[in-house]
């Protein structure tokens, strides 16, 4: 049972514009959700995080926004650049657990 | 501050051989743990060391074993080696400390194949 789903595989933007990448939660005792970024042949770096007590968190060009009662979150990247092509995974946690839940990931091309 | 290393990045070998990834961490982090990443399914719980001491089984846990050597030190062994268990490994520590509680870190990953 696929309790985080990123249902985009991949994602085509043009460069400038806004990437927008979708992910879907099932577990309601998820309160902390964040964001890695992944290059090819890297490890996933972290990019951005939200508690369940906001609907809202940006850091820079990124915006996590957190909608609980669709168990829903997706992450604003503007204006998007080459650099921001990568896989993007999704991650759920009850505040405080240990583990990490996963989505599938979703590739991003920012084209020039 | 190297942050999460791992050993080997690259592997190969053949059925039923066995091997160690290594990974240490310099971050003071009481947290550890090993995930897989194949394509189309993302990063996959292996096990986990929630500090010294103690190791937990995560979401796909059959087929191997690890080693929680001291705070700095986590290993996965892989006993017999299947072709199943082609893929890349990931090793992570765990903050624990504000603002980000559950932020993992990722070290550079052991691409295995297993032929």
């Amino acid at each position: 049972d696929q309790q985080v789903k990123q249902n985009s595989p991949s994602l085509s933007v043009q460069e400038g514009r806004i990437s927008i990448l979708n992910c879907d939660y099932t577990n309601s005792m998820f309160d902390y959700f964040l964001w890695y970024k992944k290059y090819p042949a890297e490890g996933p770096t972290f990019l951005i995080s939200i508690s369940s007590i906001k609907d809202k968190n940006e850091d820079g060009r990124f915006t996590v926004f957190l909608n609980k009662s669709a168990k829903h979150l997706s992450l604003h990247i503007v204006p998007s650049q080459p650099g921001d092509s990568a896989v993007y995974f999704c991650a759920a946690s009850p505040l405080g657990a240990q583990k990490l839940v996963f989505g599938q990931g979703t590739r991003l091309t920012i084209n020039p | 501050n190297a942050g999460v290393t791992q050993t080997p990045k690259f592997q190969v070998l053949k059925t039923g051989q066995s091997m160690t990834l290594q990974c240490a961490q310099d971050m003071n982090h009481n947290s550890m743990y090993w995930y897989r990443q194949d394509p189309g399914m993302g990063l996959r719980l292996i096990y986990y060391s929630a500090s010294e001491g103690t190791t937990d089984k995560g979401e796909v846990p059959n087929g191997y074993n690890v080693s929680r050597l001291n705070k700095r030190e986590f290993s996965l062994r892989l006993e017999s080696a299947a072709p199943s268990q082609t893929s890349v490994y990931f090793c992570a520590s765990r903050r624990t400390t504000p603002p980000a509680y559950n932020e993992q870190f990722f070290g550079p990953g052991t691409r295995l194949t297993v032929l």
